[in-house]
């Protein structure tokens, strides 16, 4: 079991640029979730899914977009990157509650710089 | 509205020391209560968990005991090694009638230890 996999691992952006985040779990897990991390800030979540082809904002959506095309993978899209976006982006996700008593499982983060 | 606090870092003790990071909640309803530790480089990984008023989670030499009438879930461990060096997070975990689980993150806490 690979686990969550994220993938770059590092990427700079220039102002105005798109990209996309991918992000692929091996669990078959229906919960998925987008988190960015700032220096001394904690987590913020800004996407999430509950399942294939349901996806919904979080706490911090704008300036993303996010689709949910199958179980395994949410990929996080970045367009009109702005400065405002560096940040280090984790991906999550988590089977259905009870005995898996919540637990998230994250991936290793991508780092992005815009400049 | 829903929160979590953690003591601020970074924490720096030495080997075999005892260490507590605090961490209180607010919440609505009843929450679970989670640690996780994000070891240099990678992402976000559940330490130990608990589920109730009085419940204790323990892993690795890690306790921390759900208190409800302190909304508190401190973070201790009796003697530290150079392997604990990490980020620790507090988390929660409620269920809301309209949006479902929600999870909130503190903003970590840098421990090193130094032999």
């Amino acid at each position: 079991n690979a686990g969550v996999t994220q993938t770059p691992k590092f990427r700079i952006l220039k102002i105005g640029q798109s990209m996309t985040l991918q992000c692929t779990q091996d669990m078959n897990h229906n919960y998925m979730y987008w988190y960015r991390q700032d220096p001394g800030m904690g987590l913020k979540l800004i996407y999430y899914s509950v399942g294939a082809g349901i996806t919904d904002k979080g706490e911090v959506p704008n300036g993303y977009n996010v689709s949910r095309s199958t179980t395994e993978d949410f990929p996080l899209r970045l367009e009109l990157a702005a400065p405002s976006q560096t940040s280090v982006y984790f991906c999550a996700s988590r089977g259905p509650g009870g005995r898996s008593s919540y637990e998230q499982y994250f991936g290793p983060g991508t780092r992005l710089t815009v400049t | 509205g829903n929160s979590v606090t953690q003591m601020e870092g970074p924490v720096t003790l030495s080997e075999e020391a005892f260490l507590t990071i605090n961490c209180t909640y607010t919440a609505t309803g009843y929450p679970s209560l989670f640690w996780y530790v994000q070891y240099p480089g990678e992402g976000l990984q559940l330490l130990l968990k608990a589920t109730k008023a009085d419940d204790k989670g323990s892993n690795k030499g890690f306790e921390a005991t759900y208190r409800k009438e302190t909304t508190s879930f401190h973070l201790e461990k009796g003697s530290v090694q150079v392997s604990d060096s990490a980020v620790y997070f507090c988390a929660l975990r409620l269920a809301l009638s309209h949006t479902g689980n929600q999870f909130y993150f503190g903003t970590g806490t840098s421990l090193t230890v130094i032999p």
